[in-house]
């Protein structure tokens, strides 16, 4: 099983709409939890921190469910300009072995069009 | 503007070849690490560097090499690599290892 699991898509959407993307992770030992985004041949930046009680940066708003081990993304009014690669990642714990590693999902291709 | 910058931007070479990726961070920051992103996989991580020492390979070939001379500056010294090694090379730094990691815009390396 994969550490990160993500639908790929690709998410193919008109503006305006509202569109999620969903992630699992096999590690329970797992501390933080982020959103990417990566443009075409760019590297990719940090969009958005999640936590427990949910997050919410304008049109983005972030879940996480420790239980299932499971990150949501839910992108309302989508605008042209979200069309990118998001990626789910996590990071290991402070004190295990796994400290300060960023583990990546595959990422899920969004295109929003006119 | 990123403060994380990588040199070349691309970079074409035989298998015979030995070349060297540059990575300079200018953000005062502890941390460095190597990623690699091949096509149709995820971001993988290859070695992290804190404070100049090694904290981390995550079971990397002995073909890349990498370098910390000092916490601004990292380097990937590449011979004798594999058609399958061609892939975009990303850079990131980080204050510490807690702490969010700023990526560079990567090399493109294709290996022939």
């Amino acid at each position: 099983r994969k550490e990160v699991e993500q639908d790929p898509g690709p998410f193919n959407v008109p503006e305006g709409a509202t569109v999620a993307f969903n992630c699992t992770y096999s590690n329970s030992a797992s501390q933080s939890f982020f959103w990417y985004r990566q443009d075409c041949r760019k590297e990719p930046k940090l969009l958005m921190s999640v936590y427990s009680s949910g997050n919410e940066d304008g049109r983005f708003t972030a879940q996480l469910n420790r239980a299932s081990q499971y990150i949501s993304l839910l992108i309302r009014d989508s605008k042209l300009s979200d069309s990118a690669t998001y990626l789910c990642v996590v990071k290991g714990r402070a004190g295990g072995t796994s400290y300060g590693k960023l583990t990546f999902g595959q990422g899920t291709i969004l295109t929003v069009h006119p | 503007e990123t403060g994380v910058t990588q040199t070349p931007r691309h970079l074409v070479m035989g298998m015979t070849n030995k070349k060297s990726l540059k990575c300079e961070q200018h953000l005062g920051h502890n941390a460095m690490y190597w990623y690699k992103q091949s096509a149709k996989k995820p971001l993988e991580l290859m070695f992290v560097y804190n404070f100049k020492e090694q904290t981390e390979n995550n079971s990397v070939p002995s073909r890349f090499s990498p370098e910390c001379p000092n916490s601004s500056h990292l380097f990937l010294h590449l011979h004798t690599l594999q058609p399958e090694d061609s892939a975009l090379y990303l850079c990131a730094s980080s204050r510490g290892l807690a702490d969010e990691q700023y990526f560079g815009p990567g090399t493109r390396l294709t290996v022939t």
